[in-house]
């Protein structure tokens, strides 16, 4: 059984801080990760991919990513009210097409 | 990113007709389209996993007669309820990946809000 973990939240930040956001998973095949936002009331929308280890940055946005420890992390920086959403973990074992994410982490942005 | 287009965004229709729901990418080949249904406050539930030309993989406990997925092109899955009842009131999202390699993205469509009367 596949399992990607998160922390349901609400994770509440003030404005102009740093958001960061874990995901755990228990396949060790595990090879490419995603992060997405949904907003309430609205569809999933990518933000990051990450698949070997290490950092990687878009924005305000860096998603770490230790295979060892199987975790990925998503942090926001300069959070804004606008980034108050739930941000999804999805993770896809090598050699399938389907991703299984987790239950998402509700975020609070608070001006 | 890529563009994945979902039609209609919202749907009501009376109980015991049928609903179609169109998922197109319109500016990559997906090979692969999955369906997704969404309860309020609850997490993705994949319904079923579909190539084009192929007849498309179901999930446990997804009944395969009441919801038909056609992944007829590259570019357009459809997925038809039949029949639909009240219970089947739902937030219907498509995800289409792009390429078949490792490292490939899924992007999700607008979704379809479902209300059966």
């Amino acid at each position: 059984q596949k399992e990607v973990e998160q922390n349901s939240g609400p994770l509440s930040v003030p404005e102009g801080a740093i958001a960061s956001l874990n995901c755990t998973y228990s396949d060790r095949g595990s090879q490419s990760f995603f992060w997405y936002r949904q907003y309430s009331g609205k569809s999933p929308e990518l933000i990051m991919s990450i698949y070997s280890n290490g950092d990687k940055e878009d924005g305000r946005f860096t998603a770490q990513l230790n295979k060892a420890s199987q975790y990925v992390s998503l942090l926001i920086r300069d959070s804004q009210p606008s980034d108050s959403a739930t941000y999804l973990c999805a993770v896809r074992a090598g050699g399938s097409y389907i991703p299984t994410f987790g239950r998402g982490t509700s975020l609070i942005v608070h001006p | 990113g890529a563009v994945v287009s979902q039609h209609p965004s919202r749907v009501i229709c009376k109980s015991g007709t049928s609903v179609k729901i169109e998922c197109r990418s319109l500016d990559f080949q997906a090979t692969t389209m999955f369906w997704y249904r969404q309860f309020p406050k609850q997490s993705l539930m994949l319904m079923a996993t579909s190539n084009e030309g192929s007849k498309a993989t179901y999930e446990q406990g997804v009944e395969k007669d009441k919801f038909l997925i056609n992944h007829a092109s590259l570019t357009l899955s459809t997925l038809t309820v039949t029949s639909a009842h009240p219970e089947d009131s739902s937030f219907y999202i498509c995800s289409a990946r792009e390429g078949a390699g490792v490292n490939t993205e899924a992007f999700f469509g607008q979704g379809t809000r479902l209300t059966v009367v």
